[in-house]
This record gives structure tokens, sequence and C-alpha cells, in this order.
């Protein structure tokens, strides 16, 4: 069965709003979450680590302040994408890792986000 | 040289065929590989992961590691047209990150 689910699956906003994505651990507590953004044909792309209660780490060039992340529990982290453009369109996946020494993650099914 | 380098393809194979897909990677302090196949407009999904150098055996898959050569391969046995997707490979750096190739397309002919 599913590890991780997302919430909404496909999401069309117009610009200038904001859009709150979450993702869920189903199966374990998660302290780390990861966010992704995949463009088309292109591979997946950190975006930023998500630690519960603590914030979040950023990878060089994602704005902090577009891209608001929360993880207030051990099985929820929120994306929100503040005053989306059109260029912010693109699909959005969140991944769990599975606390052990392997550190394998499970991504959840994404969110297609596009903005008009 | 990019961290993590895979034949973008497409790779294509006749169905029942050995499907053979290699990713090389530049971080020698990676100790993790993972291997996840994506189908088109879906998340990626975790098929197999090593972390001793040899091989490894799952099913139709088989992963093999040579962290001398910074190597590591995934073949698929007896390959079907379900099997038609990109395949990504993924070496965990320090910092517990993953780091993605563009990943190989592979296509398997009916």
């Amino acid at each position: 069965g599913a590890v991780v689910s997302q919430h909404p699956s496909w999401v069309i906003c117009k610009s200038g709003t904001s859009v709150k994505i979450e993702c869920r651990s189903l199966d374990f507590q998660a302290t780390t979450m990861f966010w992704y953004r995949q463009f088309p044909k292109q591979s997946l792309m950190l975006m930023a680590t998500s630690n519960e209660g603590s914030k979040a780490t950023y990878e060089q060039g994602v704005e902090k302040d577009k891209f608001l992340i929360n993880h207030a529990s051990l099985t929820l982290s929120t994306l929100t994408v503040t005053s989306a453009h059109p260029e912010d369109s693109s699909f959005y996946i969140c991944s769990v890792r599975r606390p052990g020494q392997l550190y394998e993650q499970y991504f959840g099914p994404g969110t297609r986000l596009t903005v008009t | 040289q990019k961290e993590v380098e895979q034949n973008s393809g497409p790779l294509s194979v006749p169905e029942g065929a050995i499907a053979s897909l290699n990713c090389t990677y530049s971080d020698r302090g990676s100790q993790s590989f993972f291997w996840y196949r994506q189908y088109s407009g879906k998340s990626p999904e975790l098929i197999m992961f090593i972390y001793s150098n040899g091989d490894k055996e799952d099913g139709r898959f088989t992963a093999q590691l040579n962290k001398a050569s910074q190597y590591v391969s995934l073949l698929i046995r007896d390959s079907q047209p379900s099997d038609s997707a990109t395949y990504l490979c993924a070496p965990k750096s320090s910092g517990d990150k993953l780091t993605f190739g563009t990943g190989t397309r592979l296509a398997v002919r009916p």
C-alpha cells in the first residue's frame, strides 16, 4: 500500500495566489521529508529538506520566502507556493525517509500545479 | 562533470530480453545506491537498493555496484512491456540526500 500521500493531486490557480500542498507519511514517523520539483522531461530537483520541529533547509537557488515549508508533526509536511506565477507550474513531489541505516526515500504521488 | 550520469536513451529492447541500465557517479563518499522507476506522469517508485560491491538480485532485477569504478547498474531480465519507464539512479551522498540522474528511458517492444 501507499507509504506517502499527497494532496491535492492536481491544482490550477491564478497568478498571484498561494497554493498549499500537503504530504503525509502513512507508514512510519518521518523526522525528515524532502520536497522535489520536476519539469517536463527533466530529472527531479531537490528543493528543500523538511525537518520536524525545525526550519527547513533549502537548496541553493530556491527562494525560501516563496516556497514555505512547515513540518509540524512527524507525519505531515506542507509546502506553500506563495504568489505563484506561471513559471512555478511544475510537478511537485514529496518524499519521506525511512528511519534506519539506508535512508531510502519513498515518494508521494505528486501534485501537478498549473498557474494561469 | 555531472554528479550522476545516465544515458538518456531511449534504450529499446524486445520483450523477453535483458535490459542493462548504467550509471556513474562522482561522489566517492556515496555509500548507498537506489534505483527508482518512474512511469510517465507519475512519481518515482523505489525498486532496488544496493550498498555492497557486487550483485544483488530481487526477482527479475539485479543491481550491480563497483565502488572503485564509481559505477552502478541495473539489469532487468525477461523484460516486459510494463517495464517501459524511465529508470533513475540515485546515490546517497553525505548529508543523507539523494542525487538523481536524469534517468534512462527504457522501451520494451512487444
